[in-house]
């Protein structure tokens, strides 16, 4: 069955401290891999994606993101956290063609302690 | 560019009653949209895909009896939540697919509305 996983439920981190995020897919093939990021009450902002090509993925906010295709893993991290980023993240993956769908992770809370 | 806008942002309405959900591409052509329920401190659940012209596709569970979705053009799909009950009360958020963008399989997600049933 197809699958994504964030095992971190809440992640809490001091503010300048480094930050990863883990995400694991179950697919058929290699997907589409995205990281979203969403504020309370808010809706999902894009951080990053990976469709084909550099397995290391650069994005906003001072966010990158490694695709790993042994592992199926699609873990997000960044340098040094500010409170700003305090946050939901989301891991999704979604085909290549079809139907287009994304498949989310449950999400991981990030904390961060000024 | 790319950009997606849902209205209202807030509802309120009465139980019983029915409450209808916009959700605009603004700058694309959306051939197709998705619509998304998400519980509080939960994951988005994805309740249909619409495709411009055609009927919803319905993910399991998911009344489509009760969840009317219509996507009449290339930049709008409305959501109408009938006869909206309490356990209906939720964040709604809808996204679009730019259909330019062959192959790309990338979803642009509007602000969410927020349902609440009383």
């Amino acid at each position: 069955a197809q699958s994504v996983t964030q095992p971190d439920i809440h992640i809490t981190v001091s503010e300048g401290a480094s930050l990863e995020l883990r995400c694991n897919y179950s697919y058929g093939a290699t997907p589409y891999l995205f990281w979203y990021v969403q504020s309370p009450g808010q809706g999902l902002q894009l951080l990053l994606k990976y469709f084909s090509g550099d397995t290391l993925v650069q994005g906003i906010k001072g966010f990158e993101a490694e695709f790993k295709r042994s592992q199926s893993s699609f873990n997000l991290r960044k340098p040094s956290v500010h409170w700003s980023d305090a946050a939901e993240y989301f891991c999704a993956v979604g085909p290549t063609s079809g139907t287009y769908k994304y498949i989310f992770g449950t999400g991981t809370r990030l904390k961060v302690l000024a | 560019g790319a950009v997606v806008s849902q209205h209202p942002s807030w509802v309120i309405c009465k139980s019983g009653t029915s409450v209808k959900i916009e959700c605009r591409s603004l700058d694309f052509q959306a051939t197709t949209m998705f619509w998304y329920r998400q519980f509080p401190k939960q994951s988005l659940m994805l309740m249909a895909t619409s495709n411009e012209g055609s009927k919803a596709t319905y993910e399991q569970g998911v009344e489509k009896d009760k969840f009317l979705i219509n996507h009449a053009s290339l930049t709008l799909s409305t959501l109408t939540v009938t006869s909206a009950h309490p356990e209906d009360s939720s964040f709604y958020i809808c996204s679009a697919r730019d259909g330019r963008l062959a192959g790309k399989g990338e979803q642009y997600f509007g602000p969410g509305t927020r349902l609440t049933v009383t």
